[in-house]
């Protein structure tokens, strides 16, 4: 059965810094591999997708990493900014749709 | 862009009521999936269906059943609620041309009580 973890649960940075989220998974037979944003109370934003076959994806001050063999994700965020802040979601895709399963997630703070 | 639609997006039932939450996929998706977030935790996944057709099942309780009609639009139905049914339910849609990239619904905010 799969399951995802994510380290750090939280993290506080002032602005400007780079920062690194971390998710371990336990079956390498993933689809693919989604990081999400999510704000209280509400839905889920899809911010990289990486298919199983690649190891890195970069949209604007993200970019996110794969290593299927060690059962491993990064999402690197470049220079941070307050509206980062959010809860940062990574979610393994298996089954025959690719059903996600999700971390706990890392609650981001990103200070003024 | 077209997003996913669901509906509706706030509901308060009581205890041993049922509920029926409505989801549209974004036009051309093939797949649908529903995902039960509870407060704090991280979502679920509870059930799929591709080309009108359930394909996978997860930690979706007797109690509930799903279905997608002609128009790719699906329901999800929950009988004899419970208070532990009060979550934030999620419906996503996705393409095989899409690589199975899931964009999410705003989510239907159910309230038991």
């Amino acid at each position: 059965k799969q399951e995802v973890t994510q380290i750090p649960a939280a993290l506080s940075v002032p602005e400007g810094e780079n920062l690194v989220l971390n998710c371990s998974f336990t079956d390498s037979a993933i689809y693919n591999l989604q990081w999400f944003r999510q704000d209280p109370g509400k839905g889920l934003t899809s911010l990289l997708l990486i298919q199983s076959s690649q190891r890195e994806q970069t949209s604007g001050r993200l970019n996110a990493s794969l290593d299927k063999s060690s059962g491993r994700s990064t999402l690197y965020i470049a220079a941070s900014q307050p509206g980062d802040s959010a809860t940062y979601l990574c979610a393994a895709a298996g089954g025959s749709q690719g059903n996600l399963i999700f971390g706990k997630g890392t609650k981001l703070s990103v200070k003024p | 862009a077209a997003g996913v639609i669901q509906s509706p997006r706030h509901l308060i039932k009581e205890k041993r009521e049922t509920a029926t939450l409505k989801c549209y996929p974004i036009p051309r998706h093939d797949t649908v999936y529903w995902y039960q977030q509870g407060p704090g935790q991280d979502p679920q996944f509870l059930i799929s269906f591709y080309e009108k057709m359930q394909s996978d099942k997860g930690s979706i309780p007797d109690r509930f059943s799903a279905q997608q009609f002609s128009d790719y639009h699906s329901e999800l139905n929950m009988s004899s609620l419970e208070l532990g049914d009060s979550a934030l339910y999620f419906c996503a849609s996705s393409s095989q041309t899409g690589l199975y990239e899931q964009y999410f619904g705003p989510g239907t905010r159910l309230t038991v009580t």
